[in-house]
């Protein structure tokens, strides 16, 4: 059984542009969660979803951040515009009802 | 709201001894679980163990176990006969069991097993 899937492993772009990160959950798991890493700190939750609903997006930042989990394909966490201060690492997650969270090796985006 | 709070930012401990890492949370509700996860240096975030809150019985897992003060709201884990594989940052986390469901993690604590 396959674990978390998180694509790509490393991102880089330009200030300006947009990042697509994709995470493909564990076979069966309906729950997504998003977190980011900056360096030397622990992860902070961003969004929380299950199929084609957005549950808790408060640790999202209001503007540039959105995140979709569709009924087909794996769950997006885009960021338009990119900074420099967006640079970190992205972890996923996905979990079943009531069981713990299973992470992705998370994608590191770096902001030239 | 919830904290978590990890007062060791570094620790480090010879080979085969036993290594103890401090948690401390605050939440103002009943029904939650603990965790403590091992990100290596390829930033994996592996679960190592967890406790419900509800059982007083301390969790273990082969060498590692936790001391989970309830009313003292601490959480420490134990590992015992450390290895080298261990060296990694080690961080505590919490979860609401009838929340939103999104885990409140504390700043870590990096182990340094030294051989």
């Amino acid at each position: 059984n396959a674990g978390v899937m998180q694509n790509p492993r490393h991102l880089v772009r330009r200030r300006g542009q947009e990042a697509r990160l994709r995470c493909s959950p564990m076979k069966g798991h309906s729950h997504v969660y998003w977190y980011r890493q900056l360096p030397e700190e622990g992860l902070k939750f961003m969004v929380y979803l299950q199929k084609e609903n957005i549950i808790d997006e408060s640790g999202m930042p209001k503007e540039r951040f959105s995140a979709e989990f569709p009924k087909e394909g794996p769950s997006i966490l885009r960021i338009q515009q990119v900074v420099r201060g967006d640079s970190a690492a992205y972890f996923c997650a996905s979990s079943l009802d009531g069981q713990p969270q299973h992470f992705g090796d998370g994608t590191r985006l770096s902001i030239l | 709201a919830q904290t978590v709070t990890q007062s060791q930012p570094e620790m480090s401990v010879q080979e085969a001894e036993t290594v103890t890492l401090s948690c401390t949370y605050d939440t103002s509700e009943s029904n939650y679980y603990l965790f403590w996860y091992k990100q290596p240096p390829s930033r994996q975030m592996i679960l190592v163990i967890r406790q419900e809150a509800y059982k007083q019985q301390n969790a273990t897992e082969n060498r590692f176990s936790v001391n989970f003060q309830k009313a003292a709201k601490s959480f420490s884990l134990k590992i015992s006969d450390s290895q080298l594989g261990d060296t990694a940052m080690y961080f505590c986390a919490s979860l609401l069991l009838f929340g939103n469901e999104k885990l409140t993690f504390g700043t870590g604590t990096r182990l340094t097993i030294i051989p």
